[in-house]
């Protein structure tokens, strides 16, 4: 069955410094996987994917599928990035499922 | 593209009567899948649909929710007799045929009074 884990339910982080929001996933196959923001009172909208391997807004994510992870990491935080971020998983035409989100708080 | 449209933005229903949440996919796509999201929760997934068919409902209760996708008109999610505990806000997203990302609405957000 596929699913995917967020450990962390809040991040909490000092403006400047890294950050990694972790996300596992367990699937038998080759999915897509998908990194989504939902930042207060919008909807949720994408960040990234890994099959695009670009970099928005300074955060990148790599699969390792040795370690079923995609984790989401950022150098050097800022305080806009406080937000909700869910890891996505898509079985290729089928269902997205969602972790379930990490709450980051980035402090001035 | 006008994006997913949902409606109402927001509802209010007291105990035991009927809530509709209507979902307008993007143009082009006929993917539909409905979430719902708990205060200080993450996203639940609910049921996955396309055009006419369900194709995965293992997360919507048994009981009082069903979803539909008309040929013509919106994705309608339905919760019959509602109680407290449905309060929440449910998200529609949609995505076109073959995989690329999910695209979301603004969600509707239910109150049960």
């Amino acid at each position: 069955a596929q699913r995917v884990t967020q450990p962390e339910k809040l991040l909490s982080v000092f403006k400047g410094a890294p950050v990694e929001l972790k996300c596992n996933y367990s699937y038998s196959g080759s999915p897509e996987l998908f990194w989504y923001v939902q930042y207060s009172r919008q909807r949720l909208q994408l960040l990234l994917r890994h099959i695009s391997r670009e970099s928005i807004k300074g955060f990148t994510a790599d699969l390792n599928k040795g370690e079923t992870s995609f984790h989401l990491k950022k150098p050097f935080a800022q305080e806009e990035d406080s937000a909700m971020y869910y890891c996505a998983l898509s079985n290729y035409g089928q269902n997205f499922v969602f972790g379930p989100g990490t709450r980051l708080s980035v402090l001035p | 593209n006008a994006g997913v449209m949902q409606n109402p933005r927001h509802l209010v229903r007291r105990r035991g009567q009927e809530a509709r949440l209507r979902c307008s996919p993007m143009k082009g796509h006929s993917h539909v899948y409905w979430y719902r999201q708990l205060p200080e929760e993450g996203l639940k997934f609910m049921v996955y649909l396309q055009k006419e068919n369900i194709i995965d409902e293992s997360g919507m209760p048994k009981e009082r929710f069903s979803a539909e996708f008309p040929k013509e008109g919106p994705s309608i999610l339905r919760i019959q007799q509602v109680v407290r505990g449905d309060s929440a806000a449910y998200f529609c997203a949609s995505s076109p045929v073959v995989n690329t990302e999910a695209f979301f609405g603004q969600g509707t957000r239910l109150t049960v009074v």
